[in-house]
């Protein structure tokens, strides 16, 4: 089964930051990545599709890249309204695995 | 509007079975791949299984920990979704998503809390 490993855990940051959250795969998943959003009690929101996509409706501060092995996301200008739980998965093959989360919160 | 409703859940002891639905609106179901994932409580998100469409047979793919256990099936004719669960154990405990698939995990249901508890 492929890995996803996030980093940090967790991070608190001021509004009006520039935030970046890792995910790295243990195998080669070229561009099928993707990133959820997940606010206290709420579903799963998809914000970025194959690595560096934004998803319709998605505010721009949100961005992803990378490929093969190692993807960010960027969050810049963060507020309020961004603290919430971030999610990457792969779904190059079959178990679709999820990163274990990146718990955001506004210093 | 897209929109995905489970129902189902709720308590059930060890060992025991629960059916969850799902009904599906505002889009053509039979034209997409479905997923189920759970998220234990506090815990992140877990990848359950994976219904294809008609087109591809229907033919389903699972998490180790429930193969064997559980079953996904769906009825195009009515828009729905489905997770049969046997052999329930404490840790299926979670809410369990329906989820719909446009090669990322793009449409979710509010979810559905199914306990295993005696």
């Amino acid at each position: 089964d492929i890995q996803m490993t996030q980093s940090p855990s967790s991070l608190s940051a001021s509004v009006g930051d520039r935030v970046t959250i890792t995910c790295q795969a243990t195998q080669d998943i070229t561009i099928f990545l993707n990133w959820y959003q997940q606010k206290p009690g709420k579903a799963p929101k998809l914000l970025i599709y194959d690595a560096s996509n934004l998803e319709t409706g998605v505010s721009s501060r949100f961005s992803g890249s990378g490929s093969g092995t190692d993807f960010s996301l960027t969050i810049s200008g963060l507020q309020p309204e961004d603290v919430a739980t971030y999610y990457c998965q792969q779904y190059d093959r079959p178990p679709y695995t999820f990163g274990q989360g990146t718990k955001l919160e506004i210093k | 509007e897209v929109q995905l409703v489970e129902s189902g859940g709720g308590l059930v002891q060890p060992g025991g079975s629960l059916r969850l639905s799902c009904a599906a609106s505002g889009f053509t179901f039979s034209d997409y791949y479905m997923e189920w994932i759970r998220q234990a409580p506090g815990k992140g998100l877990e990848w359950v299984g994976r219904i294809r469409n008609k087109a591809n047979s229907h033919t389903t793919d699972y998490a180790a920990s429930v193969k064997g256990r559980f079953t996904i099936s769906r009825d195009d004719s009515k828009n729905s979704l489905y997770l049969q669960m046997n052999s329930l154990r404490s840790e299926d405990t979670a809410i369990y998503y329906c989820v719909r698939t446009n090669g990322a995990f793009d449409v979710w249901g509010h979810g559905t809390l199914v306990t295993v508890s005696s």
